[in-house]
């Protein structure tokens, strides 16, 4: 069965820190990964996406940047962290093509002080 | 605007009570809608997901229904349970890589 692993759990980061969040999956090969930020009271919004090893697609210019050094594992990063970076991010995974599910990590809940 | 608009934006219950939640979207292309249950802290978990040709469709207890005419689903949950105690988030998908998430409704379900 796939599994995703999205860690870690809880940072608290001072501003102008960086950041380094990582997401692998297990159990698949070639999926589509995705990172999304839930801020509160709001829907999740997509900030990148991956079709392939190398391969990703920003939604939203911000101070983030993400890569895919493998398969299955995707990383989200930051040089410097700034407050409005505090927020719920959420790693994703789904097969390539066809109407299949997203699967979601457990989350990570980012503060930066 | 793509948007995925949810009411109530919280709703209390009780236990055994049987509840609807609503979603109206605005999304266009449109390839299919997904409803997910998000507890405190977590990642969403599927609930559903529908295509523009299905009308309804059941999970256990959730039962979703879509009208792709008007724009509209809803997700029914009976005789509701306080493991029931979620946000329920409405998502459509383009098909293009990118979902439309509505801002959820908070159920609380109290004994």
């Amino acid at each position: 069965s796939q599994t995703i692993h999205q860690w870690p759990a809880t940072l608290v980061q001072p501003v102008g820190s960086p950041l380094s969040l990582e997401c692998t999956v297990e159990g698949t090969s070639n999926p589509n990964l995705y990172w999304y930020r839930q801020a509160a009271g709001r829907g999740l919004q997509l900030l990148f996406y991956s079709v392939g090893i190398g391969q990703i697609s920003s939604e939203v210019p911000q101070n983030l940047s993400a890569s895919r050094p493998q398969d299955r594992q995707f990383i989200l990063s930051s040089k410097k962290l700034l407050l409005s970076d505090s927020g719920f991010y959420l790693c994703a995974w789904t097969r390539t093509g066809g109407n299949y599910g997203y699967t979601f990590g457990s989350g990570t809940r980012l503060t930066v002080v | 605007k793509n948007q995925v608009e949810q009411s109530p934006q919280s709703l209390i219950i009780l236990e055994g009570k049987n509840c609807t939640l609503q979603c109206n979207y605005t999304v266009s292309p449109f390839s299919n809608l997904r409803w997910y249950k998000q507890d405190t802290g977590r990642g969403p978990v599927s609930l559903t997901i529908m295509t523009f040709s299905e009308n309804t469709k059941s999970n256990g207890r959730y039962t979703a229904t879509l009208d792709a005419d008007t724009k509209q689903s809803s997700l029914h949950i009976t005789a509701s349970q306080l493991s029931d105690s979620a946000s329920y988030i409405c998502v459509v998908d383009t098909g293009f890589q990118k979902l439309v998430f509505g801002t959820g409704t908070r159920l609380l379900v109290s004994p």
